[in-house]
């Protein structure tokens, strides 16, 4: 079974709008992280936003937020406001705390229209 | 403060060569992991290191070998090169308890 499910492959959003990417995962463990990972096509990976499994609160940061909700295992970024630069690649990936291997999704691509 | 820094940034090489890539990590981390980045696709655990010694492997074939030195910076080797070796090879460092930061990766090609 797949970890980490990104079901969109790609998504388009307006200049200013908010967008959410989806990511759920799966896993047995208690302990784990989830991390949403940007990379534009110069292909450098640029970390966003982390999530401990246990942390009661969504995490923000700036623009991205990430939606936790644990019964369904998922783990959706929201970004608000978007900016041409947001278009790029967005991986959303885990870490199980009982390994020390990160898990990531296949992706989903994101366009940012004038 | 530098980040991740691997090398070389591109690479061609032929079938059944030899090909070692490099990375240093981000000042302050101890561990560092390895990926392989087909076109397309989400980056595939290759390998970690921790203290000089492969603390976890994926699932890739002992063509795949690595090491970590005492200054914590690393190598990833793969011998007898395939067709589908081709790909972005990333380096993350991180220490206990962070997020990992990547490199800008080195891109092989194989012909």
């Amino acid at each position: 079974a797949q970890k980490i499910t990104q079901t969109q492959p790609g998504m388009f959003v307006q200049e200013k709008e908010a967008v959410t990417l989806d990511c759920t995962y799966d896993t047995s463990d208690q302990s784990y992280g989830l991390f949403w990972y940007k990379q534009p096509s110069s292909g450098e990976m640029i970390f966003l936003i982390y999530q401990g499994s246990y942390d009661e609160q969504n995490a923000t940061e700036g623009r991205y937020s990430l939606n936790f909700q644990k019964a369904r295992k998922s783990a959706n970024l929201v970004i608000s406001a978007s900016q041409l630069g947001d278009s790029a690649m967005y991986f959303c990936a885990m870490r199980e705390l009982t390994g020390n291997q990160f898990y990531f999704g296949t992706g989903t691509s994101l366009t940012v229209i004038p | 403060d530098a980040g991740v820094t691997q090398s070389p940034t591109h690479l061609i090489k032929t079938r059944g060569q030899q090909v070692t890539l490099r990375c240093s990590p981000k000042s302050g981390h101890d561990t560092v992991s390895w990926y392989q980045q087909a076109l397309g696709q989400g980056p595939q655990f290759i390998f970690q290191y921790y203290e000089e010694e492969e603390r976890q492997r994926g699932n890739f074939p002992d063509r795949f070998s690595g090491h970590q030195f005492p200054n914590y910076s690393s190598e990833l080797n793969v011998n007898a090169l395939l067709l589908g070796d081709s790909a972005l090879y990333l380096c993350a460092s991180m220490s206990r308890g962070q997020p990992q930061h990547f490199g800008d990766g080195t891109r092989l090609s194989i012909l």
